[in-house]
């Protein structure tokens, strides 16, 4: 069956834009993270969501974050004002149990 | 001090090497833990999780050594395919969800 799939695979921005990203679970997956890898910083985790709920949002940068999940599939991640050290790989998981299945990300470059 | 550390490497084997590869937790409550796979410019992917008894899948062996909080990964017979960066990914004690903490990895490559 199809995987995680998100969107854009890249972008490219202007410092001080905002950007919404995109990712699509696998069907019938109830949990949902968002994980963000720079070169500096390896992979963080930044939200979680169960349902269409977000019971943990500990690791969201600053409140230009944030993030939402509808109808308990796509959800949506929103950076307000983009500033350069935002720059990264934007990476989507899913998963029923345990095992966490990983989207193909989104690239942004912020200039 | 970083929750999950690993030895970055790279390491550059021959194939047909056995490689093993070593991660340390912080957290003495952690109760899950997993090796990825990420090949250059792709999605992490789960290669083995990791149980108190120690697991084999083929060619790769991981153990947990809970009293060391230390975590390995053996892998024998290197293949060409192997070359990837290896992630180390522990769940940390107090979350009851799939809150995954990685490590920054450790990068193989296997050449003929």
């Amino acid at each position: 069956g199809a995987g995680v799939s998100q969107s854009p695979s890249n972008k490219v921005t202007e410092k001080g834009k905002d950007v919404e990203l995109r990712c699509d679970p696998i069907s019938g997956h109830t949990a949902l993270y968002w994980y963000r890898q720079s070169l500096g910083q390896g992979l963080e985790f930044l939200i979680y969501f169960q349902g269409n709920s977000a019971p943990d949002k500990s690791g969201l940068p600053s409140d230009r974050f944030s993030a939402e999940r509808t109808g308990g599939s796509v959800s949506t991640l929103t950076i307000q004002r983009t500033q350069q050290e935002d720059s990264a790989v934007y990476l989507c998981a899913s998963s029923l149990f345990e095992t966490q299945y990983f989207g193909p990300g989104t690239r942004l470059l912020v200039l | 001090r970083k929750e999950v550390e690993q030895d970055p490497g790279p390491f550059n084997v021959p194939e047909g090497a056995t490689v093993a590869f070593n991660c340390t937790y912080s957290n003495s409550a952690s109760q899950s833990f997993f090796w990825y796979r990420q090949d250059c410019r792709k999605e992490p992917k789960l290669l083995m999780s990791v149980y108190s008894s120690g697991n084999e899948d083929g060619r790769f062996t991981a153990q947990l050594n809970r009293a060391s909080q230390y975590i390995s990964l053996l892998i024998r017979d290197s293949k060409l395919s192997d070359s990837a960066t290896y992630l180390c990914v522990v769940i940390p004690g107090g979350t009851s969800y799939g809150k995954l903490t990685f490590g920054q990895g450790t990068i193989l490559t296997v050449h003929p």
